[in-house]
């Protein structure tokens, strides 16, 4: 199995333009988990699915951002408009079902930087 | 294991000793704890895990130990070695599928 699957790798954009990150999962997993990683505030969890459905967003920080997962190997996070303080790591992450398999596969995640 | 900012906490340990990684977890109701290790430039990747009906786990090189009264999580890393070099993340879980992390403990080996 390939891993999660982030990109892109990089993303370099002005203030104001849209940002899409994209993910696809391990498949087979039911969940799928976005994070943000800072130095200034670490691993927040921003959203996540299960089956494809939001689950809990309360992470997102603002309207803002934005999630989908349209099937179960494919989800996006996208950021419109975009701004400096937007710039971190965003992480993908998937899993299991609780209880079977709780620990979660991170990709290798997306470097924004928003000048 | 606190994050204190821009500062992570820093454990600098000789090749070859053992190194101890401490981390406080703030919900008594949680239920799995889990450490995960992040080098440079990558993801987080599991370690090892822990649910809260015990107090230890053994892996390759790797104790987690649990103690749920003082809710303290500590990660114990047999002979240490330069490939050990990492940032790494203690994380717990208590309802739903949210799991929280903490700070990151920033460990150096010296050779």
């Amino acid at each position: 199995d390939a891993g999660v699957i982030q990109s892109p790798r990089h993303e370099v954009t002005e203030m104001g333009q849209e940002v899409t990150l994209r993910c696809k999962p391990i498949s087979g997993h039911d969940y799928l988990f976005w994070y943000r990683q800072t130095m200034m505030r670490g691993l927040e969890l921003l959203i996540y699915f299960n089956n494809n459905v939001p689950i809990d967003d309360s992470g997102m920080p603002e309207d803002r951002f934005s999630a989908k997962m349209p099937n179960a190997s494919f989800s996006t996070l996208k950021i419109q408009p975009s701004e400096p303080r937007d710039s971190a790591v965003y992480f993908c992450a998937s899993s299991d079902k609780p209880g079977l398999n709780e620990k979660l596969f991170f990709g290798s995640g997306t470097q924004l930087s928003v000048l | 294991g606190e994050s204190v900012g821009l500062h992570l906490p820093t454990l600098s340990v000789q090749e070859g000793d053992n190194s101890i990684i401490n981390c406080a977890y703030s919900n008594s109701a949680s239920d799995y704890f889990i450490w995960y290790k992040q080098e440079s430039g990558k993801g987080p990747q599991f370690i090892i895990d822990i649910r809260s009906n015990m107090d230890k786990r053994q892996g390759q090189r790797v104790t987690v130990l649990l103690n749920k009264t003082v809710k303290h999580l500590s990660l114990q890393i047999a002979a240490t070695q330069p490939g050990d070099s990492a940032v790494y993340f203690c994380a717990e879980k208590a309802a739903g599928n949210k799991l929280t992390f903490g700070g990151g403990t920033r460990v150096l080996v010296k050779p």
